[in-house]
């Protein structure tokens, strides 16, 4: 049963574009939101994360919308660079739950 | 950023033999972390591990799955025997805390069971 679930599965964007990446989960009791992106031959590395007591959270050009009533978030990723191209992973996890419960991925390729 | 290492990058074995993940943490990290990846699908808890011990483990960490970590050396994840099904790409990753800690992830390392 997935727990994570990430659309689209692939997008393709202009350079200078907005990328939108969506999430959805159906528990609950996590509480924190992390998005990680990942490289080719990489491990995933950290982008940006939220808590759920929040519903917007900023970093340069990447922002997380968070809606806790519909268990939805989204990843904008704004004025889009080639070397955004990459894989992002939409995760939950827990503040005394080590664990985290990942989705699928999209994969983005932005075009120069 | 700080660094996790996985040797090797690519093993492969044959089913029923014994092989040991290596994964070289974060030097001040506390907490210990296996994820496994099938080609095309997410990347799925395996187990944590925190003070010698383990704390929690999925479903898919198996009776023929273990960890350690002797020393504060290496932390190992060792499948004895070996089936077809653990075909994957097996991630480490560490954090200093729990929950909201940033987790970071080594590299991987591709296992294929022929």
């Amino acid at each position: 049963q997935q727990q994570v679930r990430q659309s689209p599965q692939s997008l393709t964007v202009w350079e200078g574009e907005t990328a939108i990446l969506n999430c959805s989960y159906e528990n609950s009791a996590f509480d924190y939101f992390p998005w990680y992106q990942q490289f080719p031959g990489e491990g995933p590395a950290l982008l940006i994360s939220i808590l759920s007591v929040s519903d917007k959270k900023e970093d340069g050009r990447f922002t997380i919308f968070f809606n806790k009533r519909e268990k939805k978030l989204s990843l904008h990723i704004a004025d889009s660079q080639p070397g955004d191209s990459a894989t992002y992973f939409c995760a939950e996890g827990g503040s005394a739950l080590g664990r985290l419960h990942f989705g699928a991925g999209t994969q983005l390729i932005v075009i120069p | 950023g700080p660094k996790v290492l996985q040797i090797p990058s690519h093993q492969i074995i044959d089913m029923g033999q014994m092989v040991t993940l290596n994964c070289d943490p974060v030097s001040n990290h506390l907490y210990f972390y296996w994820y496994k990846q099938i080609l095309g699908q997410q990347m799925e808890f395996l187990v944590n591990f925190y003070n010698g011990k383990v704390m929690e483990k999925s479903k898919l960490f198996k009776d023929q799955f273990s960890v350690e970590r002797p020393d504060g050396s290496y932390f190992t994840l060792k499948i004895q025997p070996t089936a077809l099904e653990d075909s994957a790409v097996y991630f480490c990753a560490s954090s200093w805390g729990l929950g909201g800690g940033e987790q970071y992830f080594g590299p991987g390392t591709r296992l294929t069971v022929l």
